[in-house]
């Protein structure tokens, strides 16, 4: 039972380029999420899925896709990387929409230059 | 919107002292209350909850209580330990509409403990 994976766990892009970071979870959790964390700012959610098929906006959405077309996966998409989005960027899951305990993968280091 | 606020770090404590960081919260209807904790190069791990008010949620030698009066959830250890450096950070949950229940966070503590 590996929790939730993410890779890669460093990464540096130039601006303009694109990527994804891969999220993963083995419970069978319905709910995902995708967090930046920035310096003096805490968690921000960026985007989430209460399920296959389903996606929603965070907070701070811009400049960022998702897709969600397995229960186990759920991929975050820069389209176009900017400075801005250089951040340590978390997936979470949890069982269900109204599920407490919230579980984190170890997060992925982006530098955009 | 609920917003959480917790005290501002950095915080640098010696082996066995008491620790406090405080969190006072605002949010609409019954929220939940957590805190998380962050080791250096990992993701966030539940330390300790608390559903309802006058709960006190423990954890590890951590306790924190849900005071509805003064909307707060200040995390407590009695002895803390070089282990226990870490960024903590305070979060609630509240019903956020359509059977969803989204999570705030505050900005996180950052605790230093020295031999």
């Amino acid at each position: 039972n590996a929790g939730v994976t993410q890779t890669p766990k460093f990464q540096v892009l130039k601006t303009g380029q694109s990527m994804t970071l891969q999220c993963a979870q083995d419970m069978n959790h319905e709910y995902m999420s995708w967090y930046r964390q920035d310096p003096g700012m805490g968690l921000r959610l960026i985007h989430y899925s209460v399920g296959a098929g389903i996606t929603d906006q965070g907070e701070v959405p811009n400049g960022y896709n998702v897709s969600r077309s397995t229960t186990e996966d759920f991929p975050l998409r820069l389209l176009s990387a900017a400075p801005s989005q250089t951040s340590v960027y978390f997936c979470a899951s949890r069982k269900t929409r109204s599920s407490y305990e919230q579980y984190f993968g170890p997060g992925t280091r982006l530098t955009v230059t | 919107g609920n917003s959480v606020t917790q005290m501002e770090g950095p915080v640098t404590l010696s082996e066995e002292a008491f620790l406090t960081i405080n969190c006072t919260y605002t949010a609409t209807g019954y929220p939940s209350l957590f805190w998380y904790v962050q080791y250096p190069g990992e993701g966030l791990q539940l330390l300790l909850k608390a559903t309802k008010a006058d709960d006190k949620g423990s954890n590890k030698g951590f306790e924190a209580t849900y005071r509805k009066e003064t909307t707060s959830f200040h995390l407590e250890k009695g002895s803390v330990q070089v282990s226990d450096s870490a960024v903590y950070f305070c979060a609630l949950t509240a019903y956020s509409g359509a059977g969803s229940y989204q999570l705030t966070f505050g900005k996180g503590t950052k605790l230093s403990v020295i031999p």
